[in-house]
């Protein structure tokens, strides 16, 4: 089982805010980063370090940090935001890489 | 433009053994740790195995520890994974992914390769 917990699936219109959660309590104590896959492509790095954004992300994805959760927030989500998005971090003993379950964002 | 490419995917059948590679352009290769993902159909990212710069240091996911070996050759700018033992649910998009320092830990990925597909079926 993942130690990083994510909601399945999250519904937004376009132009709407969407929020994807993550949990985990290694989350206080290491560095989560958001990565964005779109169906039938590689993975994409759209956060890192709990709150950067990676050169040539829209500004529209941010992150913010409480305690054992991290969001991924969507400002005016668009179509091309449908995808899976997963959070990362490393394992409690901070050897290992772990992912969270995965959230596919759906743009209705 | 700094890319990375695997190949070495296919149909192998249960118990075989399969070698990945991944080769890595645009960048000082032997500068960066990098890792081996995959993605199960139906199923979510797993980390599988991740290799220091000099090749020194090598970190495995449970489920294929004792079976896959992570490998590189700087003067090829190649990654490799020895895939041995195979069982069906090794079936995955596998990845190569940068790390974006040269060791580790903590680990973070940058670069993704599109992914090469292995098939375990009989």
């Amino acid at each position: 089982s993942s130690e990083l917990t994510q909601p399945p699936s999250v519904s937004v219109s376009p132009g709407q805010t969407a929020k994807i959660t993550c949990s985990g309590r290694v989350l206080p104590k290491q560095y989560a980063y958001w990565i964005q896959q779109r169906p039938g492509q590689a993975p994409v790095v759209v956060i890192s370090k709990d709150t950067e954004r990676p050169s040539g992300i829209p500004e529209r994805f941010s992150g913010s940090t409480s305690g054992t959760i991290v969001t991924l927030t969507i400002t005016g989500v668009q179509t091309e935001d449908e995808a899976d998005y997963y959070c990362q971090s490393g394992d409690t003993t901070g050897v290992s890489v772990v992912f969270g379950g995965g959230t596919t964002l759906t743009v209705l | 433009q700094v890319q990375l490419m695997e190949s070495g995917g296919g149909v192998v059948h249960p118990g075989g053994s399969r070698r990945l590679s991944c080769v890595g352009s645009g960048f000082m290769f032997n500068g960066y740790a990098v890792h081996w993902v995959r993605r199960a159909p139906g199923k979510g990212l797993e980390w599988v195995a991740v290799i220091s710069q000099d090749g020194s240091h090598q970190y495995y996911g449970d489920p294929v520890k004792g079976r896959f070996t992570i490998s590189r050759d700087n003067s090829k700018n190649t990654l490799y994974l020895q895939l041995n033992g195979l069982r069906s649910d090794d079936t995955a998009m596998y990845y190569c992914a940068r790390d974006t320092g040269p060791t580790g830990p903590p680990w973070a990925f940058d670069i993704w390769g599109q992914g090469t597909m292995v098939t375990v079926s009989s």
